[in-house]
């Protein structure tokens, strides 16, 4: 059973910020926030993680509140590309995947 | 993704067959893991594997079997394969650290779609 809470979907408009937000109240100390997509029928794709700080690489940036139990993902500039499944994911080892959020980017 | 390679990638079998799908890395990660994916369940975690000839099992490990004799090869098996065992398969690799936080990230297969009459 999934440690997190997540919208089943949102919608965003194609050069606007998408910004997915996931509950995870019971994460653990030494437990990771994970963030990965699935764009239709391909694997998922790791997109960040983070422990305690909040986290930007090329793809997006994480946001972690202080008591580490929210989190937001930031796809800065969103494109029809980014159109895809997001899972967010807290685990020390073993991830498990809930049913993430269905993000549409529209022109 | 680049250095994970599942074969084959499309499966047509009948009920009652043996098939076996297999994972090659070549990235040399100890880690690897095989998932399910269905419709309204989203991945399920079915076996993994630690080391050459360590494995362990996932919340879905009944009907299925795995063995790794080698580092960059993962199989899955399906005995006596069952309808309900129809599905895409995803392997994964659990990669060296990443980032400014000190943790392994899994990448993914293209997967393979199996389909059980």
């Amino acid at each position: 059973d999934a440690k997190t809470t997540q919208p089943p979907s949102m919608d965003c408009a194609e050069g606007r910020a998408a910004n997915l937000p996931c509950n995870h109240s019971t994460i653990s100390g030494n437990e990771y926030v994970y963030w990965y997509r699935q764009i239709h029928s391909q694997g998922p794709q790791y997109i960040i993680h983070g422990l305690k700080n909040n986290e930007t690489n090329e793809m997006a940036s994480l946001i972690i509140t202080e008591d580490r139990k929210s989190s937001t993902l930031i796809l800065p500039h969103a494109t029809l590309r980014d159109t895809a499944v997001y899972y967010c994911i807290v685990a020390y080892s073993t991830l498990t995947f809930g049913k993430g959020t269905m993000l549409l980017v529209s022109p | 993704d680049a250095g994970i390679t599942q074969s084959p990638r499309h499966k047509v079998t009948e009920t009652g067959t043996p098939v076996t799908l297999r994972c090659h890395q070549t990235e040399n990660h100890r880690y690897m893991y095989w998932y399910r994916q269905d419709p309204g369940h989203g991945l399920r975690l079915i076996h993994y594997s630690y080391g050459v000839k360590d494995t362990d099992k996932g919340e879905v490990s009944d009907g299925y079997s795995v063995s790794r004799s080698k580092t960059e090869d993962f199989l899955l098996t399906l005995e006596s394969a069952t309808s309900s065992q129809t599905s895409v398969y995803f392997c994964a690799t659990l990669g060296p650290p990443g980032g400014s936080s000190g943790a392994n990230v899994l990448t993914f297969g293209a997967g393979s779609r199996l389909t059980v009459l």
